[in-house]
């Protein structure tokens, strides 16, 4: 079975370049979240979806950060610009139904900003 | 402000020895706990799961036990071995604060099984 899917695995540009990170959710799962691990504040909840909805977007650290999910095989994570400070592993999650059921992680992408 | 702590960055045992990893919590509207386990340059995987009904749930040699009173829980493994090298994450979900329900992580145990 396919798991979560992300790409690029690796993405190096400079800062104020536009960054767009991918992610193909399991195959029937309805729900999608975006994870950011850095040393700092280890791994936080950026924005999930139910259903290609958005549901919370809290974590979300500022306007330069904005996700889509068209339908229910795809979903961006856009950074624009990008700065220094947006270094960081960012992780793909989807889950069946959301609530308690176990995320199932994507092998993330390395995020660095120059 | 963590909600969710592992307050041990790294730990190391012997092969064949008892692994225990800690969590404590602060928000008592957590009602479900989760262990992930994390191999450099993957994505975290789920491990085994606890209700707040419950005290204890074994899967194999992976067990997790829950003591809400004291807002704590733990990862035990016996035997240990080799294989189980990785960082393990302790998850809550519960009320966030932020107006949803959502799974916040702990900053991860480095297990280090020595043969």
């Amino acid at each position: 079975d396919a798991g979560v899917i992300q790409s690029p695995r690796h993405e190096v540009t400079e800062m104020g370049q536009e960054v767009t990170l991918r992610c193909k959710p399991i195959s029937g799962h309805n729900s999608l979240f975006w994870y950011r691990q850095t040393m700092m504040r280890g791994l936080e909840l950026l924005i999930y979806f139910n259903n290609n909805v958005p549901i919370d977007d809290s974590g979300m650290p500022e306007d330069r950060f904005s996700a889509k999910m068209p339908n229910a095989s795809f979903s961006t994570l856009k950074i624009q610009p990008s700065e220094p400070r947006d270094s960081a592993v960012y992780f793909c999650a989807s889950s069946l139904r959301g609530g308690v059921q176990p995320q199932h992680f994507g092998d993330g992408t390395r995020l660095s900003i120059l | 402000d963590q909600q969710v702590k592992q307050n041990s960055p790294s730990l190391s045992v012997q092969e064949g020895r008892i692994s225990i990893l800690n969590c404590d919590y602060t928000n008592s509207m957590f009602d479900y706990f989760l262990w992930y386990k994390k191999y450099p340059a993957e994505g975290p995987t789920f491990l085994i799961s606890i209700s707040s009904i419950k005290d204890k749930n074994e899967d194999g040699r992976f067990t997790v036990f829950l003591n809400k009173s004291a807002k704590h829980l733990s990862l035990h493994i016996v035997p240990s071995q080799p294989g189980d090298s990785a960082v393990y994450f302790c998850a809550a979900w519960g009320y966030s604060g932020a107006g949803s329900y959502q799974l916040t992580f702990g900053k991860g145990t480095k297990l280090s099984v020595i043969p």
